[in-house]
């Protein structure tokens, strides 16, 4: 099946700095990507959908200049969350949807996961 | 706006068992629904994508159901293994022509060898 990777898997940084999560299709290109925070023991929230060459759309109360999404090719969506805090401290996921043409019938790919923690 | 929820939260079953996980959703005017599978700290695996227009989709020991007027699906694991312990996540496409995925809680499952 359709591989997605996510880099990092996890880090730690100081509140204030900004962290760069970067998300790959490996073996097909997604012209669209998802990005979902997912909280302890809580379900996975779309932040936003990612779409190559052109500006990313956010979900009702996601900060775009928080939360900054850069999807610079077929492959690669990066996900930057700008002057952290520790309330950022989430497990960051994407997600692409695999090449088929119906869009209803296509099964989502996701990536391992970034475990991201704001001190 | 579309609510998926899961019961049990969590279930816990010794090995061999047969069980049923359910998930509703409140608006029936959906794509499809897909069934997840996560282990702790991962990412999600695809389990089975069941079309608005079907009623089940099966595949090994997993079989899962879809009744899409009463907005319930389940997840039947035959059979059940350690190494089935995860969390099961439910799924929604939120209408045609969309990737957009609303996602339930979860059941958490431990299979007791």
């Amino acid at each position: 099946g359709a591989v997605v990777s996510q880099h990092p898997s996890w880090v730690i940084c100081k509140s204030g700095t900004s962290v760069k999560i970067e998300c790959r299709s490996l073996d097909f290109q997604a012209t669209t990507m998802f990005w979902y925070r997912q909280f302890p023991k809580q379900s996975l929230m779309l932040m936003a959908t990612s779409n190559e060459g052109s500006k990313a759309t956010y979900e009702q109360g996601v900060e775009k200049d928080k939360f900054l999404i850069n999807h610079a090719s077929l492959t690669l969506s990066t996900l930057t969350v700008t002057s952290a805090h520790p309330e950022d401290s989430s497990f960051y996921i994407c997600s692409a949807p695999s090449a088929r043409g119906d869009k209803g019938t296509d099964t989502q790919y996701f990536g391992p996961g970034t475990r991201l923690t704001v001190l | 706006k579309q609510e998926v929820t899961q019961i049990p939260a969590a279930l816990s079953v010794p090995e061999g068992e047969n069980l049923v996980l359910n998930c509703s959703f409140t608006d029936s005017a959906i794509y499809n629904l897909q069934w997840f599978r996560q282990d702790p700290g991962k990412g999600l695996t695809s389990l089975l994508l069941i079309q608005s227009s079907q009623r089940e989709q099966t595949s090994g020991r997993l079989n899962a159901s879809l009744d899409k007027s009463s907005g319930r699906s389940t997840l039947y694991i035959a059979a059940s293994q350690p190494g089935d312990s995860a969390t099961y996540l439910c799924a929604v496409v939120r209408g045609a022509g969309s990737y957009q995925l609303t996602f339930g809680k979860g059941t958490k499952l431990s299979v007791i060898p």
